[in-house]
């Protein structure tokens, strides 16, 4: 069976410094690991995906993501953070395509300007 | 973008009555998919459907939950008998054919159910 830790429910930095999102993954097989983002009121966007290519993974503004299997994370980085990235991430995981993913909690993560 | 559409946006809805969601996939997707987010827990899992028939569905997923896909568009999820637990963010998605690891669930903006 599959599931999915995120380490933090809630994560506040400055508009401008790092943001780092910790997410833990259990799974039996090798896993998909993906993180979406969901603003107020909309759907859930992909923001970047694993398969099993490079472990680094770049997403969509300026977000990315390392897997690491030793320490079963893959946690969410961005260099600077925008007030727009105020939303919530959730780290999802899956063992096959089409199968059914598998969600963390969520980590809301709010920008002070 | 191709995107995936749910109507209606929200529903308020007497316990014991039946509600219909609406969902239109990505046109040439095969893969179609329930979840939901009771408010303040996680997105889950309701039911995957391919090929006409229902592929998978976890422990929510009973007699009360119907889902349809009644044209070459359309797929909707029909609680028969709403329950005040029923109250929560109903997600669609939709993914291509294939079942390479790493397959795209596509979402749409979900329906937010609420049970009187």
């Amino acid at each position: 069976a599959q599931s999915v830790t995120q380490l933090d429910s809630h994560v506040s930095v400055s508009e401008g410094t790092p943001v780092l999102l910790r997410c833990n993954y259990s799974s039996s097989y090798s896993p998909s690991l993906f993180w979406y983002v969901q603003h107020p009121n909309k759907g859930l966007q992909l923001l970047l995906k694993y398969t099993s290519a490079a472990t680094l993974v770049k997403g969509i503004n300026g977000f990315e993501a390392e897997f690491k299997k030793s320490e079963t994370s893959f946690h969410l980085t961005k260099p600077s953070a925008h007030m727009s990235d105020a939303a919530e991430y959730f780290c999802v995981v899956s063992v096959a395509g089409n199968t059914p993913l598998v969600f963390g909690k969520g980590t809301r993560l709010s920008v002070i300007a | 973008e191709p995107e995936v559409t749910q109507t209606p946006s929200h529903q308020v809805t007497q316990m014991g009555q039946e509600v219909i969601l609406r969902c239109v996939p990505i046109s040439n997707h095969l893969y179609f998919y329930w979840y939901r987010q009771i408010l303040g827990q996680k997105v889950e899992f309701l039911v995957s459907f391919y090929n006409n028939e229902i592929s998978e569905k976890s422990e929510i997923f009973d007699d009360q939950f119907s889902v349809e896909r009644p044209d070459g568009s359309n797929f909707t999820l029909k609680i028969r008998s709403t329950k005040l637990e029923d109250s929560a963010m109903y997600f669609c998605a939709s993914g291509r054919e294939g079942q390479l690891r790493g397959e795209t669930q596509y979402f749409g903006p979900g329906t937010r159910l609420l049970v009187l």
